[in-house]
């Protein structure tokens, strides 16, 4: 059973913050891991993916990857009010269906 | 930018009625997929759809469903007889290809969904 795992918070960070968002997947076959948001009763978003080991940057978002621990995390710096919303890892290999996880919910307060 | 759009985004219909959700991918996808989001749990997975045939489906996905590609653009989830546990957002989504390849290939780009409710 392919299992993707999150905290499902709430996180609460202060506007401007780093908020860290963190997932561990339990296929070690797995390949591409992505990063969605959604907002209340939208559908999710793409907003990052990550294939190789190591930090991928792009705007206020970086994504980490570490295959040997199984991990995938999310920074978003410069947090905004705008940023809150819930967190969606999702994971896939191959040609194979992305697994999600539940979601964090991140809260930004002004 | 090409987007997934689906219709109806609200859909009510009595228990045991027939439903066609409506999609339609982003054109030059060549991957489409159902995933179910039952209200405040995670995204689930249904079928995948290439070449005009299954490639996969989950054990959600029973007798009860059904996929097609009728023509050209439009791909659509039926669900025959609805049960009250089918209420939930239903999306769409595509790929523009497999990522056994290249990984990037495998990005899914979702559509806004359509709320399912069976009373």
């Amino acid at each position: 059973q392919k299992e993707v795992e999150q905290n499902s918070g709430p996180l609460s960070v202060p506007e401007g913050a780093i908020a860290s968002l963190n997932c561990t997947y339990s296929d070690r076959v797995s390949q591409s891991f992505f990063w969605y948001r959604q907002y209340s009763g939208k559908s999710p978003e793409l907003i990052m993916s990550i294939y190789s080991n190591g930090d991928k940057e792009d705007g206020r978002f970086t994504a980490q990857l570490n295959k040997a621990s199984q991990y995938v995390s999310l920074l978003i710096r410069d947090s905004q009010p705008s940023d809150s919303a819930t967190y969606l890892c999702a994971v896939n290999a191959g040609n194979t269906p992305l697994v999600f996880g539940k979601g964090t919910r991140l809260s930004v307060i002004a | 930018e090409p987007e997934v759009t689906q219709t109806p985004s609200h859909q009510v219909t009595q228990m045991g009625q027939e439903v066609i959700l409506r999609c339609v991918p982003i054109s030059n996808h060549l991957y489409f997929y159902w995933y179910r989001q039952i209200l405040g749990q995670k995204v689930e997975f249904l079928v995948s759809f290439y070449n005009n045939e299954i490639s996969e489906k989950s054990e959600i996905f029973d007798d009860q469903f059904s996929v097609e590609r009728p023509d050209g653009s439009n791909f659509t989830l039926k669900i025959r007889s609805t049960k009250l546990e089918d209420s939930a957002m239903y999306f769409c989504a595509s790929s523009e290809r497999g990522g056994d390849l290249i990984p990037r290939d495998a990005e899914a780009f979702f559509g806004q969904g359509t709320r399912l409710t069976v009373v």
